[in-house]
């Protein structure tokens, strides 16, 4: 990915537990997006949160920004097997004035039922 | 709701053929973006318009040209198709007007495979 990576590449947990993914980027933003992905399929929006914002909840999804170090987690509590996708993070460019969304390399979630 | 809406859902094409994917953006949605993801990859920018008007290139290769129409669709159309073009294409729509938190919304992706 040319923005950065995402933490980790993949991740498998049990029905119930908590998951956790990561991500990383490398210039200015003014928001970042967290979509979900499931095999071969479109792109789900999940949440966003701009820049000026540090937390943001909805329903089990927490998300955090910490603009200073340039990086973002994804927090779903009380996983389901449903849950099951990949997940990627995205940014536009405060910077670049780019519009465009720059994508993460995403986090394979594995929930076991 | 409605979302956005990409025809065809799957294309097959031969080498050195052409091609044109359509996207329909949610309503009242004035900006559209295009977006290839290759097997195992994460999606990649390559063109968007506004208003009607292109905005943004990325990385689109000289053998693609895209366009939004009055009524805000949006078409790419793809020649000279090479194996390395099969991916699945996605397109997003977004409200940009009025400082719009530029919030993208995906269709369904139209999966082209290059035999």
């Amino acid at each position: 990915s040319q923005q950065g990576e995402e933490d980790p590449q993949a991740l498998s947990i049990q029905e119930g537990e908590n998951a956790t993914m990561n991500c990383s980027y490398k210039t200015s933003i003014n928001n970042l997006q967290w979509y979900r992905q499931n095999s071969g399929r479109g792109l789900v929006h999940l949440i966003l949160i701009r820049s000026n914002e540090r937390e943001k909840h909805s329903g089990r999804l927490r998300v955090t920004l910490d603009t200073s170090k340039k990086s973002s987690s994804l927090l779903i509590t009380a996983s389901r097997a449903a849950d099951t996708a990949s997940y990627f993070c995205a940014t536009d460019g405060r910077g670049t004035g780019r519009r465009a969304l720059t994508f993460g390399s995403g986090t394979r979630l594995q929930v076991q039922p | 709701a409605a979302g956005v809406i990409q025809s065809p859902r799957h294309l097959i094409k031969e080498k050195r053929e052409t091609a044109t994917l359509k996207c329909y953006p949610i309503p009242r949605h004035d900006t559209v973006y295009w977006y290839q993801q290759g097997p195992g990859q994460d999606p990649q920018f390559l063109i968007s318009f506004y208003e009607k008007m292109q905005s943004d290139k990325g990385s689109i290769p000289d053998r693609f040209s895209a366009q939004q129409f009055s009524d805000y669709h949006s078409e790419l159309n793809m020649s000279s198709l090479e194996l390395g073009d099969s991916a699945l294409y996605f397109c997003a729509s977004s409200q940009e007007g009025g400082g719009s938190r530029n919030e993208q919304f995906f269709g369904p992706g139209t999966r082209l495979t290059v035999l």
